[in-house]
């Protein structure tokens, strides 16, 4: 099946700082991939839509200029946390939008661990 | 507003028994039906899915019931090994619409 990788896969922060958390689909393109966010023994929540080449679409509620997302190619979609803040530590977690038409599927990654001191 | 509901946040089911994780929607616009399996600290990964086109999905061991008009879902898995020891998520989507996701449900399989 496909393959999508998350790096790191944990890491903690000072507040204040931004993080930068990769999204790599290793064996597809996508030009589809999104972001989610779970806080303990709750759903995934998604945080945003990222299209290859244009800009991400976010959910209600997300602020777009505290997580920057960057699909610069087929392969690879960013998300950034600026400014974290403690209330930011969770797993997010992306996936990738593989094939086509009613066969498209989502393949997740592994999940970055965050956690803002 | 919660449109997939799991409502047992836990379960706990001997090895060798049937498990049977349920799942509720109130958007009647949702067409496609997933189930993920989590372990802890990894993404979701991909068990079996359903169409709205159908009532039953079957994929050795997993079972994916459907009753459209009660708008739930049902997923079945026999006999449960304890390595079926995880968090189920149920999600929907309608057409091309983003996946919504229930809260989980977490599975032990006893010994």
């Amino acid at each position: 099946g496909a393959v999508v990788s998350q790096h790191p896969s944990w890491v903690i922060c000072k507040s204040g700082t931004s993080v930068k958390i990769e999204c790599r689909s290793l064996d597809f393109q996508a030009t589809t991939m999104f972001w989610y966010r779970q806080f303990p023994k709750q759903s995934l929540m998604l945080m945003a839509t990222s299209n290859e080449g244009s800009k991400a679409t976010y959910e209600q509620g997300v602020e777009k200029d505290k997580f920057l997302i960057n699909h610069a190619s087929l392969t690879l979609s960013t998300l950034t946390v600026t400014s974290a803040h403690p209330e930011d530590s969770s797993f997010y977690i992306c996936s990738a939008l593989s094939g086509a038409g009613y066969s498209r599927r989502q393949f997740f990654g592994p999940g970055t661990r965050l956690t803002v001191l | 507003d919660q449109q997939v509901k799991q409502n047992s946040p836990s379960l706990s089911v001997q090895e060798g028994r049937i498990s049977i994780l349920n799942c509720d929607y109130t958007n009647s616009m949702f067409d496609y039906f997933l189930w993920y399996k989590k372990y802890p600290a990894e993404g979701p990964t991909f068990l079996i899915s359903i169409s709205s086109i159908k009532d039953k999905n079957e994929d050795g061991r997993f079972t994916v019931f459907l009753n459209k008009s009660a708008k739930h879902l049902s997923l079945h898995i026999v006999p449960s090994q304890p390595g079926d020891s995880a968090v189920y998520f149920c999600a929907a989507k309608a057409g091309a619409q983003k996946l919504v996701f229930g809260q989980g449900t977490r599975l032990t399989i006893n010994p």
